[in-house]
């Protein structure tokens, strides 16, 4: 079916620390994967996202790495701030048209100061 | 560009009644989808509505329907309520479908109902 998994659901790291969080995907055939954040009380908010043509993806603090052998991709943010605490939410393309985008559960994610 | 727009921001009805919520994409957005988020259970996907018609439903009941105008606007609609159906009700737009094309929220409706 179709189905996303993302782990881990809650994360502490100190500030200054790498934190990764990590999702498979059910299909192999998905080609977009986008990542979104959302803070306490606040929208969802895209971050970054990529497709299944390139295996990594970097903007300032924050990287995406896709195995498309493997069918997982990860999030891994550099140097963590207090304000990179939110919820995280990876998402993987698929259907029948791979137009629809199937959410993972999220991550919690708290950067202690 | 102005957001993505919500209205009602928050709503209180009693079990049975009905409801109807409304989205406001970016303007030239032509995909408008529609989430129910809960604590601890994520973004439940409900549907998403293309040119007026609607393309992909998740696993909710008939309750829960939705339709899009040729201004690209969307209502969402609740019939018979129950208190299950509390949660924040958000919408997306995107440029094309969501499937190859970022989500851009809204900041929601949270729907309580007593």
């Amino acid at each position: 079916g179709e189905n996303v998994e993302q782990h881990p659901s809650t994360l502490s790291v100190q500030e200054g620390d790498s934190a990764v969080i990590k999702c498979t995907y059910s299909d192999s055939a998905s080609n977009y994967f986008p990542w979104y954040k959302q803070e306490l009380g606040k929208r969802p908010q895209l971050i970054i996202d990529i497709r299944s043509n390139v295996g990594e993806k970097k903007d300032q603090r924050i990287a995406v790495t896709l195995n498309k052998t493997a069918k997982h991709f990860s999030l891994h943010i550099t140097e963590t701030q207090p304000e990179d605490s939110a919820v995280y939410f990876c998402a993987a393309s698929m259907g029948t048209s791979y137009d629809k985008v199937i959410f993972g559960p999220g991550t919690s994610l708290s950067v202690i100061p | 560009k102005a957001g993505v727009t919500q209205t009602p921001r928050y709503l209180i009805k009693t079990r049975g009644q009905q409801v109807t919520l409304s989205c406001s994409p970016i303007s030239g957005h032509r995909s408008v989808s529609w989430y129910q988020q809960t604590p601890g259970q994520g973004l439940q996907f409900l549907f998403e509505y293309f040119s007026e018609t609607q393309r992909n439903k998740g696993n909710f009941p008939g309750r829960f329907s939705g339709r899009q105008f040729s201004n690209s606007r969307s209502e969402m609609n609740v019939s018979t309520l129950e208190l299950g159906d509390s949660a924040l009700y958000l919408c997306a737009s995107s440029l094309a479908r969501q499937g190859g094309s970022p989500l851009h929220f809204g900041n929601g409706t949270r729907l309580t109902v007593t």
